[in-house]
């Protein structure tokens, strides 16, 4: 069975600043994608950055990037520049067993003036 | 096209009733799915649909949830005989599983069910 762990609940970033999620997973598969989404309050969750496991590369997206380590199957979040419509809950999601996401419970940032 | 839509947004129910749910999936996505998310929690997988098949369900879809998607487009989620516990939000995500399959899925704003 595959799970994710986000191992810190809650996060707070100054504007302007970096801050860094932190994501591990486990899974048997060998080609898997992970996922962050961000959802904002009472709104939609939205994809922020995607990596495919096979890709030695680190995803990046604008402010967003990530760091994927395979062998310590490990994969945290960088913001760069946090701005205020950056808070939200984020949650890191692997997708291996071929048909649905596992979630992990998600980190709350708080972006502060 | 306007993304998933979820109906209704909110849902008040007391215990005992059956509620039901809808969600209108991205037209050209083939793969459907439902999620119920807690207070505090990540997304939890209930099911999955491809086309009008469902080929997945989880233990934490109990004999009182029973899901369709009768023509492989909207699906519906219906809850019999609610209990305090199915309190939650209620998630519909969609996706292609073609061969420019990027395993992104595409949610709803999800429905809220409060059961008193």
């Amino acid at each position: 069975a595959q799970t994710v762990t986000q191992s810190q609940p809650e996060m707070s970033v100054q504007e302007a600043e970096t801050v860094t999620l932190s994501c591990t997973y486990d899974t048997s598969e060998s080609d898997y994608y992970l996922f962050w989404y961000k959802q904002p309050p009472s709104r939609q969750m939205i994809l922020v950055i995607r990596q495919e496991a096979y890709k030695q590369q680190n995803a990046t997206e604008n402010r967003f990037s990530v760091n994927f380590q395979k062998a310590a199957k490990s994969f945290s979040l960088k913001i760069s520049d946090s701005q205020l419509g950056d808070a939200a809950m984020y949650f890191c999601a692997c997708d291996g067993s071929g048909y649905a996401l596992n979630f992990g419970k998600g980190t709350s940032l708080l972006v502060t003036p | 096209d306007t993304g998933v839509s979820q109906d209704p947004r909110h849902k008040i129910t007391k215990r005992g009733q059956n509620v039901t749910f809808r969600c209108d999936p991205i037209s050209e996505h083939n793969r459907l799915y439902w999620y119920r998310q807690t207070l505090g929690q990540g997304p939890e997988f209930l099911t999955y649909f491809q086309n009008e098949a469902q080929l997945e369900k989880s233990r934490l879809l109990s004999d009182r949830f029973s899901a369709e998607r009768p023509k492989g487009s909207f699906s519906t989620l219906e809850i019999q005989r609610t209990e305090q516990g199915d309190s939650a939000m209620y998630l519909c995500a969609s996706s292609w599983s073609g061969t420019d399959n990027t395993g992104e899925l595409f949610f709803g704003e999800g429905s809220r069910l409060t059961v008193l």
